[in-house]
């Protein structure tokens, strides 16, 4: 398996409260991707990353950021967590050759 | 706009049956295509990747086709099982820094 760990698995946090999900790969891996997947919706992008400092946003990415400060690890955060932003997370690792993706186990967000 | 677009929406067959999903898609300049299973709560996991070359790729009793002049790919599942129930995602990538692009899926069930 590639190596891609998301973290926490589970949170459950209180609107208007900051929150930031990790993903970090061992892969050395250029590319490196933050989706939300809803019912109806499919995977939606947020945010990707093609470098360190190099990032970019998706089709759904307000009220989110990111960081990527070293190539493993990539950050999400929600400044202030809405109740429309209950969703499950998952992050996403491409390699130079825009070849494989592999996929974290995902991080169930519920915001009440 | 770069759009993947998948059907059927969703998908019940019997045990042993085969079925073909279908993805069209509109992702310019084109890099590969891949299809991906995702069973529910967890990660999509890869089933095949196809460059712009290739037309044919099996793995298992799975098999995909694309069609590079029509932008049309479909994938092929042959006397399924009980354990093949899941989401089929398609995912085409373009080229340079251009993120994924995915299809909402296809939620097989596959029924005794």
């Amino acid at each position: 398996d590639a190596g891609i760990t998301q973290s926490p698995r589970h949170k459950v946090t209180e609107t208007g409260t900051p929150v930031t999900l990790r993903c970090h790969q061992t892969e050395n891996h250029r590319y490196m991707y933050w989706y939300r997947q809803d019912p109806g919706h499919g995977l939606r992008l947020i945010h990707y990353s093609y470098g360190v400092k190099d990032t970019d946003k998706g089709e759904v990415s307000d009220g989110y950021s990111v960081s990527r400060s070293k190539t493993e690890d990539f950050l999400l955060t929600l400044e202030s967590a809405t109740s429309s932003q209950t969703s499950v997370y998952f992050c996403a690792i491409v390699g130079q050759q825009n070849t494989e993706a592999f996929f974290g186990q995902g991080t169930r967000l519920t915001v009440v | 706009k770069n759009q993947v677009e998948q059907s059927p929406q969703s998908l019940i067959i019997l045990e042993g049956k085969n079925c073909t999903l279908q993805c069209n898609y509109t992702v310019s300049p084109f890099s590969n295509l891949r299809w991906y299973k995702q069973d529910t709560g967890r990660g999509p996991v890869s089933l095949t990747i196809m460059t712009f070359s290739e037309n044919t790729k099996s793995n298992g009793r799975y098999t995909a086709t694309l069609d590079a002049d029509t932008k049309q790919s479909s994938l092929h599942i042959t006397a399924s099982q009980l354990s093949d129930s899941a989401s089929y995602i398609c995912v085409v990538s373009g080229q340079g820094n251009t993120p994924l692009v995915f299809g909402k899926g296809t939620r097989l069930s596959v029924i005794a």
